[in-house]
């Protein structure tokens, strides 16, 4: 079955790093545009990036421009979230979403579980 | 950017019920439009593509509508495992953004 594990998620101070991954197996995974999406504790879905199925484009919420990272190693069949200068306001459940289609919007088909990023002092 | 809102929210309904859910756009979106359904601690799962396309394995209750700025969500019979958060995403310049969720609880 086509799935995605998050991992790297934890107990941060704010102004510190972290880094996410994103395990994807049982697709061709360098087909596919991956999406990073956030949910803060009781509050709604929100996009936080996209990189193409190359890696070639990548795209961000005006909120973590300049803080956040995302990058992809298609020989590891792993996406990643590199998240700098942290702040209380990231926290959040970080799921890792496949685009149902690479190069046009149908949609997220298949998402991982979720990790958890609290950022506290 | 463009923003979304859904409405009604939340929204109170009985099993068997025809429910309808809207998301409207600040500005043209085509039909780039998706719905997911989300229940508590788990995962998005998607509806809706495309504005109107099914998904597949989503029971065929669920349809969507709608072009431009304007779309709906219909459950034409809601069930038990229906009662859930509802989100419409859009895609526009790069950018991909959320409702707000509409919550369908048990009147």
């Amino acid at each position: 079955q086509v799935q995605l594990v998050e991992s790297g998620g934890g107990v941060v101070q704010p102004g510190r790093s972290l880094r996410l991954s994103c395990a994807a197996s049982r697709f061709t995974f360098s087909n596919y545009g991956m999406h990073w999406v956030r949910q803060a504790p009781g509050k709604g879905l929100e996009w936080v990036a996209v990189i193409w199925y190359d890696g070639t484009n990548k795209y961000y919420t005006d909120s973590v421009k300049g803080r956040f990272t995302i990058s992809r190693d298609n020989s590891k069949n792993t996406l990643y979230l590199q998240m700098n200068s942290l702040r209380a306001e990231d926290t959040a459940v970080y799921y890792c979403a496949r685009e149902k289609v690479a190069g046009t919007f149908y949609g997220m088909d298949v998402w991982g579980q979720g990790t958890t990023v609290t950022v506290s002092s | 950017d463009i923003q979304m809102t859904q409405s009604p929210s939340p929204l109170s309904a009985s099993v068997g019920d025809r429910v309808t859910i809207t998301c409207r756009a600040s500005q043209s979106i085509s039909s780039w439009l998706a719905w997911y359904q989300q229940k508590p601690g788990k995962a998005p799962k998607l509806l809706i593509y495309k504005a109107s396309s099914l998904e597949s394995g989503v029971p065929s209750r669920f349809s969507g509508s709608g072009s431009g700025t304007e779309f709906t969500l219909t459950i034409s019979s809601l069930q038990p495992d229906d009662f859930a958060t509802y989100y419409c995403q859009q895609y526009n310049s790069y950018l991909f953004t959320f409702g707000p969720g509409t919550k369908v609880d048990i009147k």
